[in-house]
């Protein structure tokens, strides 16, 4: 179960929009509309920011926005703010009913 | 509000069983939407799902560490348990207990996280 390809790292400046990739197979990110997308600061936990491709949790703000084409999703920060700044990870169930994640990508915000 | 708390050893020794416990509280592990399972992250590395399960007695792994983990479920305690074995200094990392919607298996709630360290 190899995890999923991710950017190692993205930037970008405040009120600019950032794109974080996350490339699978057909097994997993291509097979379902099961993707998740987290955000982790250092020291805490990860926090869940989309859901099922494009769907956001109650009381995460809608600068952030999720997508899927073929065998890749896709997180997308518009509006950048220092406050992004942080690890994403993406999540995708696969077809042997197991999950595996992304290998995060570290943004800073210029 | 619901929320998990991990337990168990700092330090486990080379070759022997690491364990964890996950109390819940605020929520069943008995709901039928959720699945509970355990996530850990090496110092300075990404996250990897270690496995997860059903409070039916129904189990998920890794196929990475399959050989070497064991989740199971108390209802009557409201927790569940990992149990690694065999553990090397590969294994030293931050443990998070979690919870997983059925569908998509998205993770909506975390523990803290605790971190456990392999060494003699």
């Amino acid at each position: 179960q190899s995890a999923l390809t991710q950017p190692a790292s993205v930037s970008g400046s405040p009120g600019q929009s950032i794109t974080i990739s996350c490339t699978g197979t057909s097994i997993d990110v291509g097979g379902y509309d099961y993707v998740s997308w987290y955000q982790q600061r250092p020291g805490q936990a990860p926090k869940l920011m989309i859901y099922d491709v494009s769907n956001r949790p109650s009381g995460v703000s809608n600068r952030f926005s999720g997508s899927k084409s073929g065998n890749t999703a896709s997180l997308t920060i518009s509006g950048l703010q220092a406050e992004d700044e942080a690890d994403y990870y993406c999540l995708s169930y696969t077809s042997t009913s197991t999950v595996v994640f992304g290998g995060g990508t570290e943004l800073t915000v210029l | 509000q619901l929320q998990l708390q991990e337990s168990g050893p700092g330090l486990v020794k080379p070759s022997e069983t690491l364990s964890l416990t996950c109390t819940v509280s605020g929520g069943s592990i008995r709901n039928s939407s959720y699945y509970w399972g355990w996530i850990r992250q090496p110092p300075g590395k990404g996250l990897e799902w270690i496995g997860s399960m059903f409070y039916s007695g129904s189990t998920y792994y890794n196929p990475s560490l399959e050989s070497r983990v064991t989740i199971s479920g108390d209802t009557t305690k409201n927790q569940f348990s990992l149990k690694l074995n065999s553990v090397t200094a590969a294994d030293t990392a931050v443990y998070f207990c979690a919870r997983h919607f059925l569908f998509g298996w998205y993770i909506d709630y975390w523990g803290q996280g605790t971190l456990v360290t392999v060494s003699s």
